[in-house]
C-alpha cells in the first residue's frame, strides 16, 4: 500500500523560503508522476507542480517562478521549495501520486498524503 | 488556464436521494476529467477518472458521465458517509485545475 507523508516547518515568516518534504513508502518514485497541491483553509484546491522521473517537471505559472520541486530517488522523497512567501501562501500542502503516463493515459491523482499545514505569519 | 465551474456550490439531500453535481469546463476536455471527494478534515480521495471510470474501492453508487465541456457526478442513494465536498479536475492541459467544489450536506 502506497503511503505519502509530508513534513514541513509549520510557521514561516513573510519573504522567507518554504521547504517541504514528502516521503513515499510502498512504491518507487521512479514510477508514476508526483505532484504538490495546496488548499487554503476553507477554499479549493490549487495544483502546484507535476514531477515525472521520465517526463520532466511542470509548474503552475500562477506561482510566478517562485517554486522549485525535485525527486530524490535515493531517499524516495519529493521536495518543494517556495520562495518569497506571503500570507497568500498559507495553506495545507498535499503531496500526491498522479497515475499518468503523459501522452498515453491519465487515471487521476490516486494517492494523497494527509497534508501539512503551512502558516505564513510574522 | 482552463476554468472549471461546478454547480451547485452546495446542496442538502436526504439519505437515499439521488444527487447530481455538474462541472463545466471552459475548453473541450476529451476524456481527461476526474472527480474527488473530500470529507471534512481529510485529504481528497479519487472517485472517478477519465470521465466515467470508477476508482478501485469506490462504491458503485458513484458514477460519472459527460463529454466535451459538460460533465456530471451522480451519487445514487446518498449515504451519511457521503457528507463531503466534491471537486472536478481537468487533466487535459497545464496547469491542472479544479472546480470550486460542491458541498453535500445530509438533511
Amino acid at each position: 500500500q502506497v503511503q505519502l507523508q509530508e513534513s514541513g516547518p509549520g510557521p514561516v515568516k513573510p519573504s522567507e523560503t518554504l521547504s517541504l518534504t514528502c516521503t513515499v513508502s510502498g512504491d518507487s518514485i521512479s514510477s508514476f508522476c508526483w505532484a504538490w497541491i495546496r488548499q487554503p483553509a476553507g477554499k479549493g484546491l490549487e495544483w502546484i507542480v507535476r514531477m515525472c522521473r521520465s517526463g520532466g517537471t511542470t509548474y503552475n505559472p500562477s506561482l510566478n517562478g517562485r517554486v522549485s520541486a525535485t525527486l530524490d530517488t535515493s531517499k524516495n522523497q519529493l521536495s518543494l521549495r517556495l520562495t518569497s512567501v506571503t500570507a497568500a501562501d498559507t495553506a495545507v500542502y498535499y503531496c500526491a501520486r498522479e497515475n499518468v503516463v503523459p501522452g498515453h493515459y491519465n487515471s487521476g491523482i490516486d494517492v494523497w498524503g494527509q497534508g501539512t499545514t503551512v502558516t505564513v505569519s510574522s | 488556464d482552463i476554468q472549471m465551474t461546478q454547480s451547485p456550490s452546495s446542496l442538502s439531500a436526504s439519505v437515499g436521494d439521488r444527487v447530481t453535481i455538474t462541472c463545466r469546463a471552459s475548453q473541450h476536455l476529451d476524456r481527461w476529467l476526474a472527480w474527488y471527494q473530500q470529507r471534512p478534515g481529510r485529504a481528497p480521495k479519487l472517485l472517478i477518472y477519465a470521465v466515467s471510470s470508477l476508482q478501485s474501492g469506490v462504491p458503485s453508487r458513484f458514477s460519472g458521465s459527460g463529454s466535451g465541456t459538460d460533465f456530471t457526478l451522480t451519487i445514487n442513494s446518498l449515504q451519511p458517509e457521503d457528507l463531503a465536498t466534491y471537486y472536478c479536475q481537468q487533466a487535459v492541459s497545464f496547469p491542472l485545475t479544479f472546480g470550486g467544489g460542491t458541498k453535500v450536506e445530509i438533511k
